[in-house]
Parts: C-alpha cells; sequence; structure tokens
C-alpha cells in the first residue's frame, strides 16, 4: 500500500535560520503530494501541493518540489520565523482513494 | 476557519460507553473525511463518505462507524470505548470525491477522552 515517511523530529531552529523537513513517499502510479501545517489547538490547513513530477509548490515561503525519481517531497523554507512553530504533515493521495499522512514533524524556532 | 465545525470540541467518557460526534462540511463539499489523531500512531484516516455513500475505508475499529445523511452532515459513532480510544478527532472535507488531488479542509478537532 501507499506509505510516507518524513523525518523524526522535533526540529529546533532559530529565527531566520535555513529549514528542509525531509519526506520520501511509496505509492503505486503518479500520486498527489501535499503539505499541512498544524499549529497548536488547531485542525490541519493545506500549505502546498504538487499534482505531478517536477511541480514546485509554494506559499508563505514554504516550497516542495514533486521528485518522482527519488520518490522525494522535501519542504523547505530559507527563513523561518518563531511564528512557523507547528507541526508538519507530508501527504499524498494516489490510486487508492486512501489519504494517507506521514506520523508529522514538530518545528520549533527560537527568537 | 476552515468552515467545517466539529461538535464537541471536548468529550470526557467512561471505558464501555458509546459516543457520537458530529461533523458540518464546508458548504457545496459532497465529501466528509474522519481520522484519529494519537501521539503513538499519528493521523489515522478512517473513513471517507461521498454524497452520503461509503467511498473509502482506513483502519477504522469494527467498534466505529459512521455515517453522512442527506444534508451531509456526517456522524462517527464510538461505542464499547477503551482507554485506547482517547484521541483527537478529526473531520474533513473536500468538494469532490475522487482519487487524485483533492484538497481536505480539516475541522478544529474533538478531543476525546476515555476514564
Amino acid at each position: 500500500g501507499d506509505s510516507v515517511t518524513q523525518m523524526e523530529g522535533p526540529v529546533t531552529l532559530s529565527e531566520e535560520a535555513f529549514l528542509t523537513i525531509n519526506c520520501t513517499y511509496t505509492a503505486t502510479g503518479y500520486p498527489s503530494l501535499f503539505w499541512y501545517v498544524q499549529y497548536p489547538g488547531e485542525g490541519l490547513q493545506l500549505l502546498l501541493k504538487a499534482t505531478k513530477a517536477d511541480d514546485k509548490g509554494s506559499n508563505k515561503g514554504f516550497e516542495a518540489t514533486y521528485r518522482k525519481e527519488t520518490t522525494s517531497f522535501h519542504l523547505e523554507k530559507g527563513s523561518v520565523q518563531v511564528s512557523d512553530s507547528a507541526v508538519y504533515f507530508c501527504a499524498l493521495r494516489g490510486g487508492s482513494y486512501i489519504p494517507t499522512f506521514g506520523r508529522g514533524t514538530s518545528l520549533i524556532v527560537h527568537p | 476557519d476552515s468552515g467545517v465545525t466539529q461538535t464537541p470540541k471536548h468529550l470526557i467518557t467512561a471505558t464501555g460507553q458509546r459516543v457520537t460526534l458530529r461533523c458540518s462540511p464546508r458548504s457545496g463539499d459532497l465529501s466528509v473525511y474522519w481520522y484519529q489523531q494519537s501521539l503513538d500512531q499519528g493521523l489515522q484516516f478512517l473513513i471517507q463518505y461521498y454524497n452520503g455513500e461509503e467511498r473509502a475505508k482506513g483502519n477504522i475499529l469494527e467498534r466505529f462507524s459512521a455515517q453522512q445523511f442527506p444534508d451531509l452532515h456526517s456522524e462517527l459513532n464510538l461505542s464499547s470505548l477503551e482507554l485506547g480510544d482517547s484521541a483527537l478527532y478529526f473531520c474533513a472535507s473536500s468538494v469532490g470525491g475522487a482519487k487524485g488531488y483533492n484538497e481536505q479542509f480539516f475541522g478544529p478537532g474533538t478531543r476525546l477522552t476515555v476514564l
């Protein structure tokens, strides 16, 4: 079946540092890929998406590129802010109707 | 605000009891998804309904059941509750119910505590 693997957290950074959260996936066919963010006490929100190979999703300074050759969708941001502290989930929707999420990576940004 | 509403926000009950969680999707969305989020299992997909019919089933226990009503709201019923059922339960909705790209909008969740 489909699966998503993302790096264990927490990731702890200082403000303005560069962020990378790794995500790799296993799926049949050509899945759509997503990053969701969950702020404390809230539900998940879609951060960005990519629907085909080599697509780059971007939003609020975050970017991720759909790499089919390495089955990866790593999340990056050039300069993180304290307000980016949250849990980030990589997800896919593939050949089945079942949405598959990674276990989430907690990001803590210190001033 | 995602437009998805869930009630109640918090629920405290005892083992062996039965509870019902309610979800109202965004206006115009036909699909409803239920998820369970716990510290040890992460975010687990339970079940999806599309326009009143079951579309996909994930890791949903036999003690759990769900339905989507003609007005598109959905209920998740949890019975014979166990301590391990304590978790956050999220509902999400989307416009369509097809495979592939289908952005989901999540509600704020219901926190269930089983004592």
